[in-house]
Formats: structure tokens, sequence, C-alpha cells
């Protein structure tokens, strides 16, 4: 049968500005969250995770900050390079030690 | 850097046959994993897998599929009689424990006619 596909939210960012994308999380219980990069044709590539006793994690041009208050994640990329373009997810791991919900995903197109 | 590896990358089946994904997690890894991802949708657990048992399955994990670690590489998908409904990727990830960062491959993309 036909598939109905989601329409993503797309985010378009120049080259050089920052991204920032936004992720609202349902489980309370989840107390381990990650971002992942997925590219087209590719599997999701881990960027960044966090865990709930934490609320800001940074890496390599990437920062997470959690509000567990509000249940918000957000991803923040710094100085967006055409090589960022991809589908962005946001995943946290409920009520659970290895299964991982997955968000719809934000598309980022970075323009020249 | 280590990788988890799929093959096939596609692999097209006719309805009714049964159909074995494979996988090699990134070998110190102990927890394995896979998912799917129906064009256009979300990532969607299906099994995790650690010391040769199922720790948890999803509500689309049913009789027609299993898992095995037939040796110390290969983590395997079966779907017993595939369903239309079944069109889709499939991922395998792997971990080194649980909770913490899960490393997927770049899946096989699996059609039934």
């Amino acid at each position: 049968g036909e598939s109905v596909g989601l329409h993503l939210p797309t985010l378009s960012v120049q080259e050089g500005d920052n991204s920032i994308i936004n992720c609202a999380y349902s489980n309370s219980a989840s107390d381990y969250f990650i971002w992942y990069k997925q590219e087209s044709g590719k599997g999701p590539q881990f960027i960044i995770d966090i865990r709930s006793n934490m609320d800001k994690r940074q890496g390599q041009r990437v920062t997470v900050l959690l509000n567990k208050t509000v249940k918000h994640l957000s991803l923040q990329i710094a100085a967006t390079q055409p090589g960022d373009s991809a589908v962005y997810f946001c995943a946290e791991n409920g009520n659970s030690w290895g299964k991982l919900q997955f968000g719809a995903g934000t598309q980022v197109v970075v323009t020249p | 850097e280590p990788e988890v590896t799929q093959t096939p990358s596609h692999q097209v089946t006719q309805m009714g046959q049964e159909v074995i994904l494979r996988c090699v997690p990134i070998s110190n890894h102990l927890y394995f994993y896979w998912y799917r991802q129906i064009l256009g949708q979300k990532v969607e657990f299906l099994v995790s897998f650690y010391n040769n048992e199922i720790s948890e399955k999803s509500e689309i994990f049913d009789d027609q599929f299993s898992v095995e670690r037939p040796d110390g590489s290969n983590f395997t998908l079966k779907i017993r009689s595939t369903k239309l409904e079944d069109s889709a990727m499939y991922f395998c990830a792997s971990s080194e424990v649980g909770n913490q960062p899960q490393h997927f491959g770049d899946g096989t993309r699996l059609s039934i006619l």
C-alpha cells in the first residue's frame, strides 16, 4: 500500500549563521536524549547526547539544551555549513534501557 | 572509525517469502537493535538484544519477526512471511551498553512486491 509521508518542518539557514532545531519530547520518564543527523540514503548518525541530570552539553560546533520542566530539547549548530544540510531527529529513551523513540525530524537546508 | 555494516543494501522479495537482513555490529558493543523507517516517516524501534536474548520488542515485532546472533560477529533479522507493509528501510544499531549512544548502519531497503 502507499505510505503517507510526514510533512517535515523545514529550517532554512544561511551558511555561516547559527541554527536552532527544537524538539518536544513526550515521556517525562525519559532520562537520556540523543540528536541524530540523517543524510539522504544513509542511517542516522550520532551527533550528541545528554542525560537528564544536565541541562546543557557542548560538542564541536553543537550544543544541546534540555528543559525538563517543559519537556523540550534543542540542538544549536554554530556557523552552519552546507554539509549540515540533512534531517535532524531527536530521540528519547522513554522508560527503557535501550529502546529509542524518535521524533518526526526537521529538515535543515543550508543556503549559500 | 568503527562502523555498523549492513547487507544487502537493497533486497527485493515477493510477498510471502522469507527474508534475512544481516548486520555486523561494532565489535566491542554488547547491545544490538533493529529499527525500521517507512518512506517519509519517523524511525521506529523494533527490537533490542543483549546477552543472546531479546531485551525489549515493539508491537511491530510480531511472530513473523525473529532475531539471531548466529556467531560472534553477525546479527540478523528474519521476516518469515513478508507482507507489502513490511517495505521499509531497516536499520541495525549497536551500543557498548544500554543508554549509551546507538550507532546505526546505513540500512537495508526492503521492497516487497
